[in-house]
């Protein structure tokens, strides 16, 4: 069974960082591609980020190009989304997903809150 | 950008009465390998979204096959075809074809009258 697991949400204030990490387990991690996707509360679906299964592309949406790094390491079957600078509108449900053409499993969702 | 524009936004449905929700894309989603890599999603209250359609009109292992998807190049539907009450939730559409970056459609709202 597929399963996705985030990790590392947090109330954080502007201008702070977080780390999200995205444990994987039921499938041969290292063959997919990733991607981390965000929903702010009570709107609707955003991408964020993509990575390759060796690590070597990645891709972010322009509202978070700059500020965020999206690496995996396959070894631990986890991906992960470093944000720095973040702001108020980046507060969102954060899901970890796997790509098989276009997403097919979606993590629980972590929740990203960025006040002061 | 690929814009993904669904409508209606909210769809009050009688139970046991049919559903369709429209989605268009702003360029053609066939992919230069022939595929269309257009995905439905349904996202029920307090949950993850779930995948049910991918490439247009294959529905995902245990999805109820009243979910149908159809559609060619920038017009896009998914129909269910007899209304349950666990249907209820927003429904996205979803390009995989022209990245980055992936894009939603606003998501639709399917709620029981």
């Amino acid at each position: 069974e597929v399963q996705l697991m985030e990790s590392g949400g947090d109330l954080v204030q502007p201008g702070g960082s977080l780390r999200l990490s995205c444990a994987a387990s039921g499938f041969t991690f290292g063959i997919y591609w990733m991607q981390w996707v965000r929903q702010p509360p009570g709107k609707g679906l955003e991408w964020v980020s993509h990575i390759n299964g060796v690590g070597t592309e990645t891709t972010y949406a322009d509202s978070v190009k700059g500020r965020f790094t999206i690496s995996r390491d396959n070894a631990k079957n986890t991906v992960y989304l470093q944000m720095n600078s973040l702001r108020a509108e980046d507060t969102a449900v954060y899901y970890c997903a796997r790509d098989n053409s276009g997403i097919d499993y979606w993590g629980q969702g972590i929740l990203v809150t960025v006040s002061s | 950008d690929v814009v993904m524009t669904q409508s209606p936004l909210s769809l009050p449905v009688t139970l046991g009465q049919p559903a369709s929700i429209s989605c268009r894309s702003s360029q053609s989603l066939v992919h230069s390998n022939g595929n269309t890599y257009l995905n439905w999603y349904q996202q029920r209250p307090g949950q993850s979204p779930r995948r049910l359609i991918y490439k247009v009109s294959n529905r995902e292992s245990g999805v109820p096959d009243r979910f149908s998807g159809s559609g060619s190049g920038t017009d896009f539907t998914l129909k269910i075809s007899r209304v349950e009450a666990e249907d209820v939730g927003v429904y996205y559409c979803m390009q995989g074809t022209h990245w980055p970056p992936w894009t939603f459609g606003q998501g639709t709202k399917v709620e029981i009258k």
